[in-house]
């Protein structure tokens, strides 16, 4: 089983300022990494997929980097509503069509 | 417009087994693999497994091999799981997600179902 590492768990962000989340993978999964933001009582909603592709609808100011093990979400200049739990998932189909998450970083206001 | 509703919350006591459907509309079903996620409350999501939806093949996460079903109904365009032997770990929300043909250019995921409060209690 392919093993997500977030990091930090926590982290305090004031609004305008910029947001740097990692993920690692304990075995490369190439570019298959998607993030996603969840808040309370919703579903994951998809942020980035392929590392560093935006999903449909979603701002600018959220990018995506890395491939093989290490990767990174970035938000440039956090608004209010971004304040959220960010999950990285892999989805390298190995086992075949098995997703693995992180842990997840909560993303708080400062 | 495509959507997935699931069933209502359920309340379950240890022992038991509880079966979640996941209704889709809007597109067609034989189409997409199904995904089950589930979200202990207060902690993360983990991966329970898939089904495709066309021939009924599965595959399942080593944790819940021996414990968890998936199967779907095409003429009701429903998939469904079910977990078996339920403990108070298993109190959780239960999600399912589309998983679309090309993940590589499409995501992994793009429409999730509304989730299902599983409750296991004595």
């Amino acid at each position: 089983e392919i093993v997500m590492t977030q990091s930090p768990a926590t982290l305090s962000v004031s609004p305008g300022e910029r947001a740097t989340l990692s993920c690692r993978a304990s075995q490369s999964v190439s570019s298959n990494l998607a993030w996603y933001q969840q808040k309370p009582g919703q579903a994951p909603r998809l942020l980035i997929y392929g590392a560093s592709t935006r999903a449909t609808g979603i701002p600018a100011r959220f990018s995506g980097s890395g491939s093989g093990t290490e990767f990174t979400l970035t938000i440039g200049s956090l608004q209010s509503e971004d304040f959220a739990v960010y999950y990285c998932q892999q989805y390298n189909n190995w086992p075949p069509g098995a997703w693995t998450f992180g842990q997840g970083t909560k993303v708080e206001i400062k | 417009q495509v959507q997935l509703v699931q069933s209502g919350a359920e309340v379950k006591k240890p022992g038991a087994s509880v079966k979640v459907s996941c209704k889709a509309s809007g597109y067609t079903f034989t189409g997409y693999y199904i995904h089950w996620v589930r979200q202990v409350p207060g902690q993360g999501l983990e991966w329970m497994g898939r089904i495709n939806p066309n021939s009924g093949g599965t595959n399942y996460a080593q944790k819940f091999q021996g414990r968890v079903s998936m199967t779907r109904d095409t003429s009701v365009t429903t998939s469904y799981m079910e977990l078996s032997s339920l403990t108070s770990d298993d109190t959780a929300v239960y999600f399912c997600a589309r998983e679309p043909p090309l993940t590589t250019i499409q995501g992994p995921v793009d429409y999730w179902g509304q989730g299902t409060l599983v409750t296991v209690s004595s």
